[in-house]
């Protein structure tokens, strides 16, 4: 089975904790992309990666961290410079043939006590 | 810059017609997407429709596109409780896709 998938899907970290979200996908796409979500606030773009070792910073990288070294994986590290990081985060992939239309895992809720 | 906007909710009977409305402001954009997020999920792609076209019709979805007001519909025929989700419009933007804010979709009985 083709598709996305992230790990764990609930984490708890103590405060001024790292801590890293995995995202891996096998649908051979070339895009990823890393979401945000909070209650009432939509999805908010942290980064996102066209291709292996290249990234762009979204509109809330601030806190964040990615790399990019294999195209089936685009981990996410939420640092303790993030000044509210409890949040739901979703990861996506895109194609690269028409429509190009974004997949998304499960995500994971991170609750930072 | 592109910005998506949607209302934040909709009630509507079981059994009624569903009609989410959005609108964007990307005219260049190729795609425009609708996506479900059921509880505790991630976002499920409904349908989409190419900026060309001005209706596409799956099952019980029917998608109404008005490019010269920048307007989009999503209308789900014989609404059901397993229709109660979060909706959202999206428009495809060079390298990214812009996403709504979210429509939440709650069924009366």
């Amino acid at each position: 089975d083709g598709g996305i998938t992230q790990s764990p899907k609930y984490l708890f970290r103590k405060e001024g904790q790292n801590v890293t979200l995995s995202c891996e996908q096998n649908l051979n796409h070339d895009a990823m992309y890393w979401y945000r979500q909070d209650p009432g606030q939509g999805l908010r773009l942290i980064y996102y990666s066209q291709i292996v070792n290249d990234f762009q910073k979204g509109d809330i990288a601030e806190g964040y961290s990615v790399s990019r070294e294999k195209k089936e994986s685009f981990p996410l590290t939420v640092t303790s410079a993030q000044k509210n990081p409890t949040a739901f985060y979703l990861c996506a992939s895109k194609t690269s043939r028409r429509p190009d239309t974004q997949y998304f895992g499960p995500g994971t809720r991170l609750t930072v006590l | 810059g592109e910005d998506v906007e949607q209302s934040l909710f909709l009630s509507v009977r079981e059994g009624d017609s569903s009609v989410i409305n959005c609108t964007y402001t990307d005219s260049s954009s190729t795609y425009l997407y609708w996506y479900k997020q059921e509880p505790g999920a991630g976002l499920q792609l409904l349908t989409y429709i190419f900026s060309n076209m001005d209706m596409k019709q799956d099952q019980r979805l029917t998608v109404l596109l008005n490019k010269k007001d920048k307007h989009l519909s999503l209308r789900i025929a014989d609404t059901q409780t397993g229709d109660s989700a979060i909706y959202f419009c999206a428009e495809s933007a060079y390298d990214k896709i812009i996403f709504g804010k979210g429509t939440r979709l709650h069924i009366l009985p």
